[in-house]
């Protein structure tokens, strides 16, 4: 299985300042015939389902404001909150489908500082 | 409006089974893998098992392998998954999921997810 590890497990930071989540994959989840990662990033609020923000590691779901942003290739990725809002506060996770079966990050929980 | 609704979830003793169902709408379901996704209470997600959309392939987690069944009848738009010789460490919140069908890997829809609890 292709292992995810997150970091930090939480984060917190002030209003408007810039939150930055790091999850790296055991092996490379590069899928070389279209030349994409594997790779989606989830927010989950208290009670709620996850919902997704970014997949093929950097291509913004319709409808998530553009201040989440994904980068990173291979094995290697990250999330950007650009100037956080108090309704970010939640849990993130990262995921790869490079494999049948999935797998997902710890998770990152994002407070305000 | 795309929506899963799942159903089945209760509590049961270890050793038991239990028949969890997820309801389709809102998107032409006979072209989706599906897939169910589950969640400890307050800890982390876990994949448990996906299946083609015209049900011919199906793939688990190696955590329940043998013990869960999934399959789906496409002419009533659902899901089922079959859990049989439950334990305690089965006790989560079941997501009937459904995979982008651009990558058939990221996950575009959730269900609300139900509750199953293993406990004597």
């Amino acid at each position: 299985d292709i292992v995810m590890t997150q970091s930090p497990d939480s984060l917190a930071v002030s209003l408007g300042d810039r939150a930055t989540i790091n999850c790296k994959s055991s092996q490379s989840v590069f899928y070389s015939s279209n030349n994409k990662n594997c790779l989606a990033w989830y927010q989950q609020k208290p009670g709620q389902p996850p919902k997704i923000l970014i997949y093929w590691a950097s291509t913004r779901e319709s409808g998530v404001p553009d201040r989440f942003s994904g980068s990173g290739s291979g094995t290697d990725f990250t999330l950007t909150i650009s100037s956080l809002q108090a309704e970010d506060v939640a849990v993130y996770y990262c995921q790869q489908y490079y494999t049948t079966g999935w797998t997902f990050g710890q998770g990152t929980k994002v407070e305000i500082k | 409006e795309v929506q899963l609704v799942e159903s089945g979830g209760d509590l049961v003793q270890p050793g038991g089974s239990l028949r969890l169902s997820c309801a389709a709408s809102g998107f032409t379901f006979t072209t989706y893998w599906m897939a169910w996704v589950r969640q400890v209470p307050g800890k982390g997600l876990e994949w448990v098992a996906s299946i083609k959309p015209d049900g011919s392939d199906k793939y688990y987690a190696d955590s329940v392998k043998g013990r869960f069944t999934f399959s789906r009848d496409n002419a009533k738009n659902s899901l089922y998954l079959q859990i049989s010789n439950l334990r305690v460490d089965d006790t989560a919140v079941y997501y009937c999921v459904r995979p982008a069908v651009y990558d058939s890997g990221s996950i575009d829809c959730w269900g609300q997810g139900t509750l199953v609890t293993v406990s004597s």
